[in-house]
Parts: structure tokens; sequence; C-alpha cells
């Protein structure tokens, strides 16, 4: 079956490091790959979409890079601050269905 | 800001009551999602809408039914609520292109 894993253990880590969490995937040809934010009692915000033909894509302090060899993403946050602190999803979507399926999620915490 | 809005934000109703739970968007999105989500575990889709008059289910349907008569509206609605419909429901939109998917803030439903 398809499955997203994304490490259950919170990450911790100084203001000023960079954050990076990891998203793999199983039983799954994605067309593209996403990561959102989500606070606490709050919906998911979308941060950044990086297809399959791509290697990597930035945003500001954010960069993603996707590797459909390995089935593997991973999500940098640099000069973290402790506002950046905040469960990360990873989305997959085949591209066609338009049905996102999502990861648990990883919960960074930075600390001052 | 994301200009999906979902009402009520918070919820709390006794067994075996009839909940409709709303959700609206004015970007225009032709496509509109439901998901279920409990703390720390990943979103499980409930139901999906390709445009009007489309309605699709999800894995946790069964349930529940929605209704797309304008492309602005998709409520969820519960025929009579048990204990374990206790979740945080979210409801989504896109467009179905590269910018990913908008969520409102959940509405926190409690049954007892």
């Amino acid at each position: 079956s398809q499955k997203i894993e994304q490490n259950s253990e919170a990450l911790n880590i100084q203001e000023g490091k960079t954050a990076t969490l990891t998203c793999n995937y199983t039983n799954y040809s994605p067309a593209y790959l996403q990561w959102y934010r989500q606070d606490p009692g709050r919906g998911p915000v979308f941060l950044l979409l990086i297809r399959e033909n791509e290697k990597e894509k930035r945003k500001e302090r954010l960069k993603v890079t996707f590797d459909t060899t390995l089935k593997q993403s991973l999500f940098h946050i640099t000069a973290s601050q402790p506002a950046d602190s905040a469960t990360y999803l990873c989305a997959l979507d085949g591209g066609g269905s338009y049905i996102p399926t999502f990861g648990r999620g990883t919960s960074l915490i930075v600390h001052p | 800001e994301a200009d999906i809005y979902q009402t009520p934000r918070y919820l709390v109703i006794g067994t075996g009551k009839k909940i409709t739970l709303e959700c609206s968007q004015t970007m225009g999105h032709d496509k509109m999602y439901w998901y279920q989500q409990d703390p720390g575990m990943e979103l499980h889709l409930i139901h999906y809408s390709y445009g009007v008059n489309s309605t699709e289910k999800g894995d946790l349907s069964s349930e529940s039914t929605v209704s797309r008569i304008r492309t602005e509206h998709f409520p969820l609605t519960l025929e009579s609520a048990r204990p374990s419909h206790t979740s945080q429901y979210l409801c989504a939109s896109s467009t179905g292109d590269s910018y990913g998917y908008t969520f409102g803030s959940g509405t926190r439903l409690t049954v007892v």
C-alpha cells in the first residue's frame, strides 16, 4: 500500500541553525510533492511544491529537494527562528487525481 | 490570508444529533475537499468535489454526506453524531494546478 513516512520524533534545534526534515514514500509515483506548515488547532498552510522533474526548489529561507530514485524529499529551513516552530507536513499528489495524500508531519521546535 | 471559511470554529453536540459543518471559499476554486484529523495524526480524506454537482467519497465517508450546489459552498453533514466523530474537520480548496491546497481553520467537533 502507499505510505508516506515523516519522522515522528520532534526535531529540536537552536535558533540560527538549519532545520532539515525528511519525507519518504513507498509504492507511489507522485507527479509532485508539497510541503505545508501546520500550527496547533489550525489548518495546514501551503509552503512549497516541487515537481517530479525538479531537483530543488527555493523560497526565501526554505529549500526543498526531491529525489524520485530514493523516493525522498528533504525540507530545509535556514537561519531558523522560534517562529518557525510548528508541524511540517509533506503531501504527495499523483497529478491527475488532484487528491493529495498527507504524511503525519514532523514537529519542529526552534529554541532561542 | 486564506479565503476559505469554516463555521462553526468549535462545536459540542449530543449523540444522535444531526449537524452540518459549513465551508465556503471566495477564490472560485473548482476542487474542494473535507479532511478529518486527530491530534498528531495524518489527514484522512472524507469527501471531495471536482466542481458543481460533483461529489466523491474518500476513505472515511460512510457516515457523512456532502453537497456542491454552488462553486463556493461545500457543506458536510453528519446525520447522527457519535462520540467517535469527535475530531477536527478541515475543508480545503484548489485550482488543481501548482499552487497547492488552501485550508480553512477547521471545526473542532466534540460529541458527548
